[in-house]
């Protein structure tokens, strides 16, 4: 069975630092996704970034850049010159790949960032 | 494009009772996914459909179940309701195409509390 832990359940950042969150995952899979979603204090779960792992090249999207590495099987976070909007839960998931496979979602217990001004 | 939309955003039940949560994917999307999340189990996976079978299962008991019609709206139906049960239950959809691998977008949740 896969495993997500996520070991900080809390942070914080200054306004405008950079902050980098962890994930770590166990499984016996060489085909998978990984993701990170944020949940702010209105419950929506919004995507913030996907990586494939069978891409070597770490997925970036704006402000938002992950470090994977899937021999020590990390996955983390990093979010620079953060934003008060930035404030919220984080969760990192994982998804195998393939038919009958689908749909789901294996989460961390997620890490609350809050960001100060 | 319109998001996931959930409803109602909130219920509230008393014990025994019986719920239906509903669940309107992106128009496009063929795969509906239901999670319950809570403070001390965090987010579980409770099933998917895909163009109306169940393809994927969590571990939930049979209480939980659920459908998908022809339109990929889903239905989640959670019978003989338990204190435990209070949760957000929150629903995801995603295309369904690539083996199950799609990324997954979440509606807005519906809050159940249970009496």
């Amino acid at each position: 069975a896969q495993t997500v832990t996520q070991s900080q359940p809390e942070m914080s950042v200054q306004e405008a630092e950079t902050v980098t969150l962890s994930c770590t995952y166990d499984t016996s899979e060489s085909n998978y996704y990984l993701f990170w979603y944020k949940q702010p204090p209105s419950r929506q779960m919004i995507l913030v970034i996907r990586q494939e792992a069978y891409k070597q090249q770490n997925a970036t999207e704006n402000r938002f850049s992950v470090n994977f590495q899937k021999a020590a099987k990390s996955f983390s976070l990093k979010i620079s010159d953060s934003q008060l909007g930035d404030t919220a839960m984080y969760f990192c998931a994982f998804m195998k790949h393939g038919s009958f496979q689908g749909g789901k979602l294996i989460f961390g217990q997620g890490t609350e960032l809050s960001v100060k001004p | 494009k319109a998001g996931v939309t959930q409803t109602p955003r909130y219920l509230i039940k008393t014990r025994g009772q019986q719920v239906t949560l509903s669940c309107s994917p992106i128009s496009g999307h063929r795969s509906v996914s239901w999670y319950q999340q809570t403070p001390g189990q965090g987010l579980q996976f409770l099933f998917e459909y895909f163009s109306e079978t169940q393809r994927n299962k969590g571990n939930f008991p049979g209480r939980f179940s659920g459908r998908q019609f022809s339109n990929s709206r889903s239905e989640m139906n959670v019978s003989t309701l338990e204190l435990g049960d209070s949760a957000l239950y929150l629903c995801a959809s995603s295309p369904g195409l690539a083996g199950g691998s799609d990324t997954q977008y979440f509606g807005p949740g519906t809050r159940l509390t249970v009496l």
